[in-house]
């Protein structure tokens, strides 16, 4: 079955380093994103690709990087990770707006 | 403006009561929209897409008002099981292929 995988499920990283977060689908979907979500904020749009070598910057998108090589991957770098991005972080992909996303399981980063 | 917008809630209500959500949004050529049912801060799922006048899948019903620019869900005979946060999923964006979130309704069924 196709599906969509996160990695890691849980991170502590510490400020000032560089991390990395996997999203992985196998839907052969060409939108790919990625929200953080925070309690009181709700889900926020950090970056998006609509198809390999595209990328384009969300609503919240200081201090984050995408790369978008091939149609199953967005990983999404953290260049200089900071307390503020304690977050827990949803890859999402679609086949277009008719067919709603289809949500990763979560990655929950500490930056301590 | 946000682009979209809902009510916070909690809703808090019994086993077997009707709740009915609704959620506002901003860009009146949005033409697709959809409710997601999210537990606990995981992952949201699908719940419902709402592509003209409305849809109902057994005690679930969302409809769509374009006048007046809003969507709405209606839980009936409600479960313990629906307590969860639904979100109202709006398209926007370059040809609508970004969704925006709203920032969710709470609702606890009690026994």
């Amino acid at each position: 079955d196709a599906e969509i995988t996160q990695s890691p499920r849980h991170k502590i990283t510490e400020t000032g380093r560089q991390v990395t977060l996997a999203c992985h689908q196998t839907w052969n979907h060409n939108n790919m994103f990625w929200y953080r979500q925070d309690l009181g904020h709700g889900l926020r749009l950090i970056h998006y690709s609509y198809g390999v070598q595209d990328t384009n910057k969300g609503e919240v998108s200081d201090g984050y990087s995408v790369s978008r090589s091939n149609t199953e991957d967005l990983p999404l770098t953290l260049e200089s990770a900071a307390s503020s991005q304690t977050s827990v972080y949803f890859c999402a992909s679609s086949m277009d707006r008719n067919y709603g996303y289809t949500f990763g399981s979560g990655t929950r980063l500490t930056v301590v | 403006r946000k682009e979209v917008e809902q009510d916070p809630g909690p809703f808090n209500v019994p086993e077997g009561a009707t709740v009915a959500f609704n959620c506002t949004y901003s860009n009146s050529a949005s033409q697709s929209f959809f409710w997601y049912r999210q537990d606990c801060r995981k992952e949201p799922k699908l719940l419902m897409s709402v592509y003209s006048s409305g849809n109902e899948d057994g005690r679930f019903t969302a409809q769509l008002n374009r006048a007046s620019q809003y969507i709405s869900l209606l839980i009936r005979d409600s479960k313990l099981s629906d307590s969860a946060t639904y979100l109202c999923v709006v398209p926007g964006g370059r040809n609508f292929n970004k969704f925006y979130f709203g920032s969710g309704t709470k609702l606890n069924v009690k026994p």
